[in-house]
């Protein structure tokens, strides 16, 4: 069981981005899939969920309206797309599995992470 | 929605018992019995140590343990050991949103 993120990089204030998780190992449709990330220096923050189907999303206050969380599982992959972006979003992201089709009981599988940084 | 209170550090000397606690309100911890832990060594991916509360994956070592009670979930480490030095973090299920994380705390083996 493995997750695999891809897609982060610098990119100037008010650009965007779009981060890649690629599974493998496990029936990718039947698990929500979560976008966690840590500033430097900081703790974990919840990000953004997708629900194992697709039909259900949930977004963080703070980035609701610039970023867009969606899934193919035709590829085993769930993407988050960033736009607007600003110094506060500097950080690693990390894509998580869930341990059910929705964001209920935590998350039991985790990918590596993949830096943003935001900066002109 | 609040980050959840974790005391910021914790130290213990080896084979001894620590607690760390993650207190929350009544719509997160104290009104779910989903509260998981994560440990996260330097540079590395969080893993999951407990979740459901009270429940170890399967690799997990039998010294981690949790409880809840009220609006506080505790995570135990019984009989530390200098390879368990590393953050931890709570996180709950919520009403109004799935996941709220604790803000942390370093566990040091002196």
């Amino acid at each position: 069981v493995e997750l695999l993120e891809s897609g982060g990089g610098l990119v100037q204030p008010g650009g965007s981005l779009r981060l890649s998780c690629a599974a493998s190992g496990f029936t990718f449709s039947s698990y929500a899939i979560t976008w966690v990330r840590q500033a430097p220096g900081k703790g974990l923050g919840w990000v953004s969920t997708i629900s194992g189907s697709g039909d259900a999303t949930y977004y963080k206050d703070s980035v609701k309206g610039r970023f867009f969380i969606s899934r193919d599982n035709s590829r085993d992959t769930v993407y988050l797309q960033m736009n607007s972006l600003t110094a506060d979003d500097t950080a690693v992201y990390y894509c998580a599995k869930d341990m059910w089709q929705k964001p209920i009981y935590g998350m039991d599988v985790w990918g590596q992470g993949t830096t943003v940084t935001v900066s002109s | 929605q609040s980050a959840l209170t974790q005391p910021a550090s914790v130290s213990g000397s080896p084979g001894q018992s620590i607690t760390i606690s993650c207190t929350g309100t009544s719509s997160d911890v104290g009104g779910y019995n989903y509260v998981s832990w994560y440990q996260q060594h330097p540079g590395k991916a969080p893993r999951l140590v407990i979740f459901d509360v009270i429940n170890r994956p399967s690799g997990v070592p039998i010294r981690f343990s949790g409880s809840k009670s009220g609006n506080t979930a505790s995570l135990t480490i019984s009989g530390l050991q200098t390879e368990d030095e590393a953050d931890y973090y709570c996180s709950s299920y919520t009403s109004s949103s799935p996941y709220v994380f604790g803000t942390g705390t370093r566990v040091t083996v002196l």
